[in-house]
């Protein structure tokens, strides 16, 4: 039963470019987080998303960033023409319902390096 | 807005000794969850322990165990007999809920523990 699936584990961009991340939820599970851990902090809650639905993006940057989760296939998370302040470990978790009483199991996170 | 405080950067503690990690967290909601997670060297996120609000009785999990003081605001792990395998950091985190039903976690920004051996 494999669980939360994030790729790439390691990303390195230069500044500009654009950078994906990927998320597949656990099987069964339509309901995505994605959370950013900038070095020496905790995780930040990014954006949340049901299929094909944006629920709550109150902590995503209000340009360059977007996220996505269509109807087949996973979650992404794009950030276009990236800056060195976007290097950070991004998490992405998922939960059955997206209700309180069901745990968020996150993936092993991307890596994103800005030269 | 909810916040959660940890207090202690990093803690350190001998191989099979007993070690606490602090957590309070401010909150106007009455039902809520609270979280600890453990985030080892390789950088996984894996949860530790879970608390829901309502459950007065403190939750535990094998050598983990929670003291939760719901008027307090405190939410505190308890390792015991900690072995060379905990060293890592522990988030707690607090479930909020939002306005349409999205339950994000809100984390502190975590206590580095080393288990010596």
């Amino acid at each position: 039963n494999a669980g939360v699936m994030q790729n790439p584990r390691h990303l390195v961009r230069r500044r500009g470019q654009e950078a994906r991340l990927r998320c597949s939820p656990m099987k069964g599970h339509s309901h995505v987080y994605w959370y950013r851990q900038l070095p020496e902090e905790g995780l930040k809650f990014m954006v949340y998303l049901q299929k094909e639905n944006i629920i709550d993006e109150s902590g995503m940057p209000k340009e360059r960033f977007s996220a996505e989760f269509p109807k087949e296939g996973p979650s992404i998370l794009r950030i276009q023409q990236v800056v060195r302040g976007d290097s950070a470990a991004y998490f992405c978790a998922s939960s059955r319902t997206g209700l309180s009483n069901q745990p968020q199991h996150f993936g092993d996170g991307t890596r994103l390096s800005i030269l | 807005a909810q916040t959660v405080t940890q207090s202690q950067p990093e803690m350190s503690v001998q191989e099979a000794e007993t070690v606490t990690l602090s957590c309070t967290y401010d909150t106007s909601e009455n039902n809520y969850y609270l979280f600890w997670y453990k985030q080892p060297p390789s950088r996984q996120m894996i949860l530790v322990i879970r608390q829901e609000a309502y459950k007065q009785q403190n939750a535990t999990e094998n050598r983990f165990s929670v003291n939760f003081q719901k008027a307090a605001k405190s939410f505190s792990l308890k390792i015991s007999d900690s072995q060379l395998g905990d060293t890592a950091m522990y988030f707690c985190a607090f479930m909020t809920s939002f306005q349409g039903g999205s339950e994000k976690l809100v984390f502190g920004k975590g206590t580095k523990l080393t288990v010596n051996p």
